[in-house]
């Protein structure tokens, strides 16, 4: 069955880096699109970016643009969001999602001073 | 972008009883395919999400038929015909129509 496990996340001080991955099983990985979505602690779901099945074209939030880099290694059937200049305001809960929307159980990224 | 709109945010059912949940979009989610990209998820307490419904009313494998999806162009709704003790949680409407992809606010199904 699908499996998406994330991981990468932690605790960071605002204007820091993390990098998160997703790690995906149980399906034709490059067949299918990618997202990241996010959820604030005690808030709503916020989608954050997607990959298409080949790396071919990305699209973001607009409040990460610029910051955020999502990417992803066919070969390795792994996710990437590559997150820079983080603020406090992008703590949450990131979440990996397949094109269909399987999906991960998230990896918590705290941004704090 | 498209912002999504539900109503009502807290909705308190008593067990067997029915519930409603709209999802209003401030732009049409038809597509150039002619597909409208409307999908609800779920979220149980301490859970990830999970997709119910699929273009507006395609119930998801394992869905219980008591999960009903309606609507069109900006109006859209999700039933439950007979609310059970595991559909306390959180659902939420997404459009999949436009870039950003968009949620709905969210409504909280409690038991009464």
């Amino acid at each position: 069955q699908v499996q998406l496990v994330e991981s990468g996340g932690g605790v960071v001080q605002p204007g820091g880096s993390l990098r998160l991955s997703c790690a995906a099983s149980g399906f034709t990985f490059s067949s299918f699109g990618m997202h990241w979505v996010r959820q604030a602690p005690g808030k709503g779901l916020e989608w954050v970016a997607f990959i298409r099945p080949d790396g071919s074209n990305k699209y973001y939030l607009d409040s990460v643009r610029g910051r955020f880099t999502i990417s992803r290694d066919n070969s390795k059937n792994t996710l990437y969001l590559q997150m820079n200049s983080l603020r406090p305001e992008d703590t949450a809960v990131y979440y990996c999602a397949k094109g269909d929307w399987d999906w991960g159980q998230g990896t918590l990224v705290t941004v704090s001073s | 972008d498209v912002v999504m709109t539900q109503s009502p945010l807290s909705l308190p059912v008593t067990l067997g009883q029915p519930a409603s949940i709209s999802c209003r979009s401030s732009q049409s989610l038809v597509y150039s395919d002619g597909n409208t990209y409307l999908t609800w998820f779920q979220q149980r307490p301490g859970q990830s999400p999970r997709r119910l419904i699929y273009k507006v009313s395609n119930r998801d494998s394992g869905v219980p038929d008591r999960f009903s999806g309606s609507g069109s162009g900006t109006d859209f709704t999700l039933k439950i015909s007979r609310v059970e003790a595991e559909d306390v949680g959180v659902y939420y409407c997404m459009q999949g129509t436009h870039w950003p992809r968009t949620f709905g606010q969210g409504t909280k199904v409690e038991i009464k």
